[in-house]
């Protein structure tokens, strides 16, 4: 019940495209849901996140879509460029569990020129 | 800038050595945090911290321990180093409400136990 369930395991799009990656969870206690962008040799850093009371959110060229009753969310890349490959983590947060982060197994994107 | 600092990128240990991995943070935060990364599995919690001397288990404590004697510093400590144990380490932190929800990672550091 813990878990947080990522697909697809990774992803080729052409400069331009719209990547789209999902997330879904099970447990209802998770209140936060972060992204997280990890480029190779580096540690992964936040790059964006969404409570569940909102249903959309966006940050520049990413955007988060959530959807409480599915218990499913989703980042889509607009306009993803060749800087943006790189592997992208959905976590959750578990408040009752000392604010844990559980997350996803990570997409990895690449984006071809 | 928040920095994260671990003592190794990479390293290199044999079968039953004791293993030390030291994560240093800059930014005077409560909350630590030890995770391995594995192809496929993404992160995976093995111990935290939310004070000094203070630490919770998290979702793979076996094998593995750790220490927090102060607040800038989470060793995590493998007591006999197992093949099992090759892994990315990744160690983080963060700090408290309104900031608490951001952890702040480390570049990591490759374990290969031989």
């Amino acid at each position: 019940q813990q878990q947080v369930k990522q697909s697809p395991q990774s992803l080729i799009v052409q400069k331009g495209g719209i990547p789209i990656i999902n997330c879904a969870y099970e447990n209802t206690a998770f209140d936060y849901f972060p992204w997280y962008q990890q480029f190779p040799g580096k540690g992964p850093a936040l790059l964006i996140a969404i409570r569940p009371d909102v249903s959309e959110k966006k940050e520049g060229r990413f955007t988060i879509s959530f959807n409480k009753s599915a218990k499913q969310f989703s980042l889509h890349i607009m306009d993803s460029q060749p800087g943006d490959s790189a592997t992208y983590f959905c976590a959750a947060r578990w408040r009752e569990y000392g604010n844990k982060l559980v997350f996803g197994a990570g997409t990895i994107l690449r984006v071809k020129s | 800038d928040v920095k994260v600092t671990q003592s190794s990128r990479y390293l290199v240990k044999r079968t039953g050595e004791k293993v030390f991995l030291e994560c240093v943070q800059d930014m005077d935060h409560e909350n630590m945090f030890w995770y391995r990364q594995d192809p496929g599995l993404g992160l995976r919690l093995i111990y935290f911290s939310y004070d000094v001397k203070m630490k919770e288990k998290g979702d793979i404590p076996e094998g593995y321990s750790v220490s927090r004697e102060k607040k800038e510093r989470f060793s995590l400590i493998l007591e006999s180093a197992s093949t099992n144990q090759t892994s990315m380490y990744l160690c983080a932190s963060s700090g408290t409400a309104p900031s608490y929800n951001e952890q702040f990672f480390g570049p990591g550091t490759r374990l290969t136990v031989l």
